[in-house]
């Protein structure tokens, strides 16, 4: 029962590098979902996909690249990271669109950028 | 847009404490709400959900009761134990009933609770 699996767990980056947030789910779900969480504000969703090939944008895109090339995986891309960019990253997968049997969650990616 | 606010924390309790954590809703809707728990270095877990008015979702001894007049949907549960030490967040959904958001959840900012023995 792997679930939702986030690779790496932890990394620090300088300005200005790139870097891709692994995500990886075994459930066969059509939604997945990444979120980042700041201390204090609850999470927010930086982009989604209902599906192989198709993704959106959610609350805070920007600087953020994803693709879906395959119903398992669900890269996050990080060009240029900037130290606003330092959270804690979760990715995220559903059965249903109603999202009423509610998400499964990665372990999370904490990164810093210094 | 959606919004949801949550108590103020953080909550610090003593074991076998009543404990409720306030949770009210901004929604265009009619959105499912839910309740989840994140313990120390994990990823969120789903506590548990109610997806239409008067509904009450309940799991792990927690309880929260959909109230549409109210707007509201607050957790409680009656002895806490030191092991319930985590983050909750309340969290809704409108995908549903024609919604186009695509089971997109808006989260509260979290709260919390820290349980003393």
């Amino acid at each position: 029962n792997a679930g939702v699996t986030q690779t790496p767990k932890f990394r620090i980056l300088k300005i200005g590098q790139s870097m891709t947030l692994q995500c990886t789910q075994d459930m066969n779900h059509n939604y997945m979902y990444w979120y980042r969480q700041d201390p204090g504000m609850g999470l927010k969703l930086i982009y989604y996909s209902v599906g192989a090939g198709i993704t959106d944008k959610g609350e805070v895109p920007n600087g953020y690249n994803v693709s879906r090339s395959t119903t398992e995986d669900f890269p996050l891309r990080l060009e240029l990271a900037a130290p606003s960019q330092t959270s804690v990253y979760f990715c995220a997968s559903s059965y249903s669109l109603e999202g009423d049997y509610g998400y499964t969650f990665g372990s999370g990616t904490r990164l810093t950028v210094v | 847009g959606d919004s949801v606010t949550q108590m103020e924390g953080p909550v610090t309790l003593s074991e076998e404490a009543f404990l409720t954590i306030n949770c009210t809703y901004t929604a265009t809707g009619y959105p499912s709400l839910f309740w989840y728990v994140q313990y120390p270095g994990e990823g969120l877990q789903l506590l548990l959900k109610a997806t239409k008015a008067d509904d009450k979702g309940s799991n792990k001894g927690f309880e929260a009761t959909y109230r549409k007049e109210t707007t509201s949907f607050h957790l409680e549960k009656g002895s806490v134990q030191v092991s319930d030490s985590a983050v909750y967040f309340c969290a809704l959904s409108e995908s549903g009933a024609g919604g186009t958001s695509y089971g997109k959840l808006t989260f509260g900012q979290g709260t919390i609770l820290t349980v003393h023995p």
